[in-house]
């Protein structure tokens, strides 16, 4: 199994391009989130979806839009980039809709917005 | 408000040291609680959880971490620690209901002296 891939590792864009970030996972997992990782912030939850077609909002949604037509992919869009979504992204998914269960990580996506 | 602090932002011990780090959270019930590891430049890997039962649980690399209720705190230890436990350290809740929203901490980054 390849896990948690994540599309492109490094990406620069400037102000008002717009971009998807790709997402895909092979062990059937129902749950994949978005995080985006700032310094002294954490992870911070973007949006989440809990299955094919099924998509919410996280605490810091703005900016960003997601959509999930198969149990595999989870793309994370940015319609208009700006500065302030300059961060480390990471995807995540996991085996059910509980939160019992681990989340498993993808290597990140490193962006830049100039 | 649902969170999760991890006061301790750095923190620097020597090799075969022990080590503590805090996490504390606030949440309406118990939920279930992570402890995740990053390594420089990768994903996040899971170290060890708690769901309910023993409040002492075993991870991987030696951690273990005590669960205590009446202080809604999930302290993560190792009895010495290694060079390559240098990483940030991340505490996070998953819900026992209700959203699917996992909350991070903000994180605690080890140094580890030679």
């Amino acid at each position: 199994n390849a896990g948690v891939t994540q599309t492109p590792k490094f990406q620069v864009l400037k102000t008002g391009q717009s971009m998807t970030l790709q997402c895909a996972q092979d062990m059937n997992h129902e749950y994949m989130s978005w995080y985006r990782q700032d310094p002294g912030m954490g992870l911070r939850l973007i949006h989440y979806s809990v299955g094919a077609g099924i998509t919410d909002q996280g605490e810091v949604p703005n900016g960003y839009n997601v959509s999930r037509s198969t149990t595999e992919d989870f793309p994370l869009r940015l319609l208009s980039a700006a500065p302030s979504q300059t961060s480390v992204y990471f995807c995540a998914s996991s085996y059910r809709t509980s939160g019992s269960n681990e989340q498993y990580f993808g290597p990140g996506t490193r962006l830049t917005v100039t | 408000a649902q969170s999760v602090t991890q006061p301790d932002i750095h923190i620097t011990v020597s090799e075969g040291a022990s080590l503590e780090l805090r996490c504390n959270y606030s949440y309406g019930a118990t939920p279930y609680l992570f402890w995740y590891v990053q390594s420089p430049g990768q994903g996040l890997q899971l170290l060890l959880k708690y769901f309910s039962g023993d409040t002492l649980v075993q991870g991987i690399k030696g951690f273990e971490a005590e669960f205590k209720r009446s202080q809604s705190s999930f302290n993560l230890r190792k009895p010495s620690v290694h060079w390559s436990d240098a990483a940030e350290y991340f505490c996070a809740v998953g819900p026992r209901s209700g959203t699917y929203k996992y909350i991070f901490g903000t994180g605690t980054r080890l140094k580890v002296l030679a």
